[in-house]
């Protein structure tokens, strides 16, 4: 079955350095999701794209976070600088379309020391 | 009124009994309910999913009922197996342009041998 790939699984860091996470979603997905899951809670949708336009990013904290899906395949989540709150997992979720059921990759657990 | 919430947040039960997690909701203009599972270190995976046409869904041993005049749905888990521990998030839709999920804060499921 085919699936979201993401890396790195884990990333250790320092507050107010940069970090980068990666998303592969499932082959011919036109939409991408980017959550974050604090430990004990469900997943918070960060960013939506559909192909390579944004759709939802109102809960992006636009002052450090960045994401971009450029040619509508791959998307790239980034933190500049990073603080001791950022520490989560950050999810990666795919679906054929808007409005159908979306599939999760394993995620990228951060720790930011 | 974007809220889903989920109860009990912990959930112990012996091999072979049954396992309910309970959810409600405010918004009425949610439309698609899905419960996903989520093992440690894995991302969560689409378990089963209902909409608010039907009152029930069973796939297996997994159950949605919906309750659509009481905002409510829950999770049956029939037969429960030791490998069915772990965590379980319902989560609920908007249509739109979006098809947003909004997670349930979890339930952590540990079935005893």
């Amino acid at each position: 079955e085919a699936e979201v790939a993401q890396s790195p699984r884990y990333k250790i860091t320092e507050k107010s350095q940069a970090v980068a996470f990666w998303c592969d979603p499932i082959s011919g997905h036109a939409t991408l999701y980017w959550y974050r899951q604090i430990l004990g809670q469900g997943p918070e949708l960060l960013v939506q794209f559909q192909d390579e336009s944004v759709v939802d990013d109102s809960q992006l904290p636009k002052d450090r976070f960045s994401a971009e899906r450029l040619k509508g395949v791959d998307s790239t989540l980034k933190i500049q600088p990073a603080e001791l709150g950022d520490s989560a997992m950050y999810l990666c979720a795919s679906s054929f379309n808007i409005n159908q059921p979306q599939h999760f990759g394993d995620g990228t657990r951060l720790s930011i020391l | 009124q974007q809220q889903v919430k989920q109860s009990p947040q912990s959930l112990i039960v012996q091999k072979g009994g049954i396992s309910i997690i309970n959810c409600a909701y405010e918004n009425t203009a949610f439309d698609y309910f899905p419960w996903y599972q989520q093992f440690p270190g894995k991302g969560p995976a689409l378990l089963i999913a209902i909409r608010p046409d039907v009152s029930e869904k069973k796939e297996g041993r997994f159950t949605i009922s919906f309750n659509k005049s009481a905002k409510q749905f829950s999770l049956h888990i029939m037969d429960s197996q030791p490998g069915d521990s772990a965590t379980y998030f319902c989560a609920a839709s908007i249509p739109g342009n979006t098809g947003k999920l909004i997670f349930g804060q979890g339930t952590t499921l540990q079935v005893k041998p």
